[in-house]
């Protein structure tokens, strides 16, 4: 099926700074939205986005909608301790009622 | 208040018992989902329901059998249990079956010994 790849996998960064991550597809996505788990914990809508070149904040949180509807970006602004997390991205297809989850980023905050 | 909750946390189980997950949703949504978390945290669908009705049902064995008594309330009930039905399932409603923003229960740790 429908595959979303996630880069990076993990990333280990600082205290304020920033973060950027990416996520895939091979084929067009019609919405791409951003969640993020934390341990123990179910995933948590962070943004959604639903039109092609789409630019939505939240916060320290912006995320876009590729222009060729095949990818999607996260940045984070001056990460802080509560940052950390794994990061998912999904979208869905074309064509396709259901919600396909990319594979995770995982952030951690070195002191 | 909980938007989505789910019980149990937690539930150890040995191979071959039956078992059942609860979930419950106060958001007013019409649809609800389960998915499964494996242990390299990847997402995967197995159901959705929209107001009591079944409409997407993944390739998942038949020992895993979804009911849905109200639109607020989705229960997994799994027969058979395997090794390999050990993971993190997640409940999970949205508005409608055409909104995709969707909200997640706390997850139930499943595991079979």
């Amino acid at each position: 099926g429908q595959q979303l790849n996630q880069s990076p996998q993990s990333m280990f960064i600082q205290e304020g700074e920033d973060v950027s991550m990416n996520c895939t597809s091979s084929s067009i996505f019609n919405t791409w939205l951003w969640y993020k788990q934390d341990p123990g914990e179910g995933p948590v809508l962070l943004i959604a986005l639903y039109k092609a070149g789409e630019l939505t904040s939240n916060g320290r949180l912006t995320a876009q909608f590729g222009i060729t509807r095949k990818d999607s970006f996260l940045n984070i602004s001056a990460s802080i301790p509560s940052d950390v997390g794994i990061y998912f991205c999904a979208g869905r297809p074309f064509g396709n009622e259901k919600l396909t989850f990319g594979t995770g980023t995982r952030l951690t905050i070195i002191p | 208040d909980t938007a989505v909750s789910q019980t149990p946390k937690y539930l150890v189980t040995q191979m071959g018992n039956d078992k059942s997950i609860k979930c419950e949703q106060n958001l007013g949504h019409d649809t609800m989902y389960w998915y499964k978390q494996d242990s390299k945290k990847f997402l995967k669908i197995m159901f959705s329901y929209n107001n009591k009705e079944l409409i997407i049902n993944e390739t998942v064995p038949n020992r895993f059998s979804p009911k849905s008594p109200d639109k607020a309330h989705l229960n997994l009930h799994i027969n058979s249990l395997e090794l390999g039905d050990s993971a993190v399932y997640f409940c999970a409603s949205s508005q409608d079956p055409r909104s995709y923003e969707q909200y997640f229960g706390p997850g139930t740790r499943l595991t079979v010994t």
